[in-house]
């Protein structure tokens, strides 16, 4: 139980053009969905908070018209790299906490590794 | 201000040596501690956590880490490694509010020679 799938897991684009990566709860209702950035060898930093049918919560510094979030169902949040640039090539990962839990009770997906080029 | 400090950012151990990752943590709430493990080019796993009651917890793959208040600490461990014990391994706090988001330290990688 408590899996998180992201399509796609791979995606090379060129610069200028922009990438919809989905975050999808499988087994569970997820009211609150994350969004993290991971560059080579380092930590997780968290980009922002979504809630189902609010707008997302951007944390300091991110650009929140650059990268849209959109979490439209329970089971879905959609983070948009628009006019994507080589210093966007990252390791994006979502998590999900389901309906009713704990928010930090975190189910991590297998991460949307993103190329710009 | 809730952090998170892993000591060593890589750790190498001998298989079927003990393995001892080190995290300490500073929160100005009550910590829920984490302990996460990622494979390569893929999310994280959660190895275990603590939130309230019994200091020593017990997590999946033989882990275990225990709560230490005194020493503001967390540090995970496990008995014996094994080869497929191989991965990043982070730490991460609760952040305080009602978010509940999480701060993760820099990780450790674990090696494990033959």
């Amino acid at each position: 139980g408590a899996v998180v799938s992201q399509h796609p897991s791979r995606v090379i684009c060129k610069s200028g053009t922009s990438v919809k990566i989905e975050c999808r709860s499988l087994d569970f209702q997820a009211t609150t969905m994350f969004w993290y950035r991971q560059f080579p060898k380092q930590s997780l930093m968290l980009m922002a908070t979504s809630n189902e049918g609010s707008k997302a919560t951007y944390e300091q510094g991110v650009e929140k018209d650059k990268f849209l979030i959109n979490h439209a169902s329970l089971t879905l949040s959609t983070l948009t790299v628009t006019s994507a640039h080589p210093e966007d090539s990252s390791f994006y990962i979502c998590s999900a906490s389901p309906a009713g839990g704990l928010a930090y009770e975190q189910y991590f997906g297998p991460g949307t590794r993103l190329t710009v080029t | 201000a809730q952090s998170v400090t892993q000591l060593g950012s890589h750790v190498s151990v001998s298989e079927g040596a003990l393995v001892l990752l080190r995290c300490n943590y500073s929160s100005s709430v009550p910590p829920y501690l984490f302990w996460y493990v990622q494979y390569p080019n893929q999310g994280l796993q959660l190895l275990l956590k603590y939130t309230t009651g019994a200091t020593l917890v017990k997590g999946i793959n033989g882990f275990e880490a225990e709560f230490k208040k005194s020493e503001t600490s967390f540090h995970l461990t496990k008995p014996s490694a094994h080869m497929s014990d191989a991965a990043e391994y982070f730490c991460a706090v609760r952040r305080g509010g009602s978010q509940g988001n999480l701060i993760f330290g820099k990780g450790t990688k674990l090696s494990v020679k033959p």
